[in-house]
């Protein structure tokens, strides 16, 4: 595809909800990232995935989130039981490889919110 | 650990005057190291990385070893510069992760 693709753009909902957000990387990419940006606090990684499967999830904050990526292709970033410190921007990112020293291609991002 | 630093918020400078974005890092192994921009209601893109030794729209980093820095230059601000500025640390290899500083935002004032 033209680029990462990410959806929804924007998600409002209450505290307690289940939220699924979900990442289409440039084809061909075989390493995707996962990103929150909060305000004031920069980019935190959260997940890597390289193929389908998540060498490193050290990222993510609680059980509460999880990620899958299925065919090495779209991945989906799922929060249960929405809390309102999990209100940010939600990054995805590409990369033609993984790891070291790779740029990588980001999406437009998902904006949570929380009520 | 790794880090890397960004220790300004918010760098405010006038047209034509040279700009430098600080970036510090701290990693023991040899570091890859980039500069990301997010120009206004527009995605995050690579600005520019350090080995390939390029500028790009007028901006340059020098790694420096000795300092742990990797800070954005360039010599004539443009209003079209306003912009949020990552610097980022590539991990070593095996496990994959980037580290964001938390950012800078330049504002070219007229």
């Amino acid at each position: 595809g033209a680029g990462v693709s990410q959806s929804p753009s924007n998600k409002v909902t209450e505290k307690g909800k289940d939220v699924e957000l979900r990442c289409d990387p440039i084809s061909g990419h075989t390493a995707l990232y996962w990103y929150r940006q909060s305000l004031g606090q920069g980019l935190e990684f959260l997940i890597y995935f390289q193929g389908n499967s998540a060498p490193d999830k050290s990222g993510l904050p609680s059980d509460r989130f999880s990620a899958e990526r299925t065919g090495g292709s779209v991945s989906t970033l799922t929060i249960q039981r929405t809390q309102q410190e999990d209100s940010a921007v939600y990054l995805c990112a590409s990369s033609s490889q993984g790891g070291y020293g790779q740029p990588q291609h980001f999406g437009d991002g998902t904006r949570l919110s929380i009520l | 650990a790794q880090r890397v630093t960004q220790p300004e918020k918010l760098l405010s400078v006038f047209k034509g005057a040279p700009v430098e974005l600080k970036c510090n890092y701290s990693y023991s192994g040899s570091p890859e190291l980039f500069w990301y921009v997010q120009y206004s209601r527009q995605r995050l893109q690579l600005l520019l990385r350090h080995i390939s030794r390029e500028s790009i729209k007028g901006f340059t980093a020098d790694l420096n070893k000795g300092e742990t820095s990797f800070h954005l230059k360039k010599p004539f601000a443009q209003e079209e510069d306003s912009a949020m500025y990552y610097c980022a640390l590539s991990s070593p290899p095996g496990t994959y992760k980037y580290i964001f500083g938390t950012g800078t935002r330049l504002k070219v004032l007229a």
